[in-house]
């Protein structure tokens, strides 16, 4: 079983539409999570760290439930830059280990 | 300045082959990685060096062969390649201080295509 498991999608949404992801991690030692963006062929990005009491950035809401091992996040007002690949991480155990999700694809059209 | 830097980005290469690939990060940090990328787009990670030493070692085949010359640089050769390698592989980095807060940088990543 994967460690962290996410919905591929693709999501196919319209400019201003407010989308949301969901992942589920199997370990419930997980310590630290965060989402991460990655562009078609580029490298990933932090996009934000999640916190339990749950932390926006602008249009971005993350939200954590530990007690259904569920991370969420949360897009307002889509933007056509917003395309990419929204990846969802947690740390577990040892802080220099990081697990990836497979990733959920956002295709924002206008 | 890139920050973490790979070469080469592409390789094409015969089965059986062996090839390597190169990172540096100009950045300070203390612990570098290489993760691998398969089709799925799941991202998985393989080794991890902190101040030259190895301090993960997923379940990679022993053809995975990680060398960390100093901090900076963490290159990875792999023996006897297999259409399987096919993936792209990234090169991370990142501070002690800064991991808490998931804070990874990576490299452009180098597609590897084993023919």
């Amino acid at each position: 079983r994967k460690e962290v498991e996410q919905d591929p999608g693709p999501f196919n949404v319209p400019e201003g539409a407010t989308v949301a992801f969901n992942c589920t991690y199997s370990n419930s030692a997980s310590q630290s999570f965060f989402w991460y963006r990655q562009d078609c062929r580029k490298e990933p990005k932090l996009l934000m760290s999640v916190y339990s009491s749950g932390n926006e950035d602008g249009r971005f809401t993350a939200q954590l439930n530990r007690a259904s091992q569920y991370i969420s996040l949360l897009i307002r007002d889509s933007k056509l830059s917003d395309s990419a690949t929204y990846l969802c991480v947690v740390n577990i155990y040892n802080f220099n280990k990081f697990y990836f999700g497979s990733g959920t694809k956002l295709n924002v059209k206008p | 300045d890139t920050a973490v830097s790979q070469t080469p980005k592409y390789l094409v290469t015969q089965m059986g082959n062996d090839k390597s690939i190169k990172c540096e990060q100009n950045l300070g940090h203390d612990t570098m990685y290489w993760y691998k990328q398969d089709s799925k787009k799941f991202l998985k990670i393989m080794f991890s060096y902190n101040n030259k030493e190895l301090i993960i070692n997923e379940t990679v085949p022993n053809r995975f062969s990680p060398k960390s010359p100093d901090k900076a640089h963490l290159n990875l050769h792999i023996n006897s390649l297999e259409l399987g390698d096919s993936a792209v592989y990234f090169c991370a980095s990142s501070q002690e201080r800064q991991v808490n807060t998931g804070e990874l940088f990576f490299g452009e990543g180098s597609r590897l295509t084993v023919l």
